[in-house]
């Protein structure tokens, strides 16, 4: 059964960076198109940002050009570089995969990891 | 963006009772790019619906997704005790694709 583990969350200080990883099992990361969604407390959710299985990426207007996500086949991860962290970025970020595989993007999420916190406060 | 608004915010039911749960979408939705998703505590989003009406694997036919343009509902026909979460209904026919709030149906 394939999984999705999101780490990396944390504590952070207003303007400091935390990078989320979420390691995939399974030996077909490399077809996924992945996304990072996330819910801050008592609120519902809000997607961030999207990587294709060939490196297209899109983000949410709220986090572009401070967040940058990526990915690596090789280790069947995928990562979400968040800089000049904001208190309003405080969350439980998930990833999820995109129910379409390769070059086919459905954006709904038949996937996801069980989520990890960051909290932006100083 | 398109912006959704789920109703009731709680809704409270007892075992084999219906559930209907509402989300109404700020502007049409496209070419019925719609889902659904069930959260438990502690717990990742299941995909439930997509396309307004379809199941997703392994989901029993008590789920159901009718709606269009607004207005879409999912509806429980017989609540189970594992069914009791929040649930979140989703766009993704117009970027940036958004979620609802969510509903929590909850044990009377």
């Amino acid at each position: 059964e394939v999984q999705l583990v999101d780490s990396g969350g944390g504590l952070v200080q207003p303007g400091g960076s935390l990078r989320l990883s979420c390691a995939a099992s399974g030996s077909t990361f490399s077809t996924y198109n992945m996304n990072w969604v996330r819910q801050a407390p008592g609120k519902g959710l809000e997607w961030v940002s999207y990587i294709s299985s060939s490196d297209t990426k899109y983000y949410a207007d709220s986090v572009k050009g401070r967040f940058t996500i990526s990915r690596d086949n090789a280790k069947n991860s995928l990562y979400l570089q968040m800089n000049s962290l904001r208190a309003e970025d405080t969350a439980v970020y998930y990833c999820a995969r995109d129910y379409g595989r390769g070059g086919h993007t459905y954006w709904y999420f038949d996937l996801w990891g069980r989520g990890t916190q960051v909290t932006v406060s100083s | 963006e398109n912006v959704l608004t789920q109703s009731p915010g709680t809704v409270s039911l007892s075992p084999g009772e219906r559930a209907t749960l509402s989300c109404r979408a700020s502007q049409s939705v496209s070419s019925s790019y719609f889902a659904w998703y069930q959260q438990k505590p502690g717990q990742a989003p299941r995909l439930l619906i997509y396309g307004v009406s379809s199941r997703a694997t392994g989901i029993p036919d008590r789920f159901s997704g009718t709606g269009s343009g607004t207005d879409f509902t999912l509806t429980i026909s017989r609540v189970e005790p594992e069914d009791f979460a929040v649930y979140f209904c989703q766009q993704y026919g117009s970027p940036p694709l958004t979620f609802g709030g969510g509903t929590k149906v909850e044990i009377k």
